[in-house]
């Protein structure tokens, strides 16, 4: 049973390009979130999809967009690079349902990428 | 605003108990987890507490208390593999998930 897996694992771009993150959820989850995690700090929520709909999402500009496809594998798109940019990208997948606030997140490994 | 507070970084010798404190101020409270997560490596479910009390799970335990807005995760007979960081987070009003900074548990043989 796959867990969630994500790609690329690295990733270095320069300023003001754009980018495209990629994540396959966990067996049976149907809802993918995405956070940015800086060195040394806890992850911070970018947004979250469920049913090929973004349902939720965090403090971050629109220069950061996703996408679900109907196998409820998803994508982040980060538009016009910035060096603040620089972080793990994660990405997590649950299952919605009842009461499904208080269902375990599944994280992938991340993306690591870099902005020069 | 909504803060998580943990301490920074942690040491503890192999063998011993350890305890790590959450506190939170957030819009509302839907439940609190602990994750660890190994450098380099993806955060992993602990536990989860909704309500007052202590829930046990082997050798680690983790404590809620909603009026005072605590958390703490206990972490006995260390090993060396406990080394990493625990991640305190709190579901609120909005269903969304507010982490905390991470607590570096460092363990000294």
């Amino acid at each position: 049973d796959a867990g969630v897996t994500q790609s690329p694992t690295h990733l270095i771009k320069t300023r003001g390009q754009q980018v495209t993150l990629r994540c396959s959820p966990k067996s049976g989850h149907d809802t993918v979130s995405w956070y940015q995690q800086a060195l040394g700090q806890g992850p911070q929520f970018i947004f979250q999809y469920y049913e090929e709909e973004e349902r939720q999402r965090g403090n971050f500009p629109d220069r950061f967009s996703g996408h679900q496809f109907p196998n409820y594998s998803s994508e982040l798109n980060v538009n016009a690079l910035l060096l603040g940019d620089s972080a793990l990208y994660l990405c997590a997948s649950s299952r919605m349902g009842q009461g499904h606030y208080n269902s375990p997140l599944h994280f992938g490994n991340g993306t690591r990428l870099t902005v020069t | 605003g909504q803060n998580i507070d943990q301490p920074t970084e942690m040491t503890a010798t192999e063998g011993a108990i350890v305890q790590i404190n959450c506190t939170y101020q957030t819009s509302g409270f839907n439940g609190l987890f602990w994750y660890q997560q190994h450098a380099g490596e993806a955060p992993t479910f602990l536990s989860y507490n909704v309500l007052d009390g202590l829930e046990e799970k082997g050798r680690f335990s983790s404590f809620l208390s909603r009026s005072k807005g605590y958390s703490y995760l206990l972490l006995k007979e260390l090993q060396m593999k406990d080394s990493a960081s625990y991640l305190c987070a709190v579901v609120d009003s909005n269903y969304q998930l507010i982490w905390g900074a991470g607590t570096k548990l460092i363990i000294k043989p």
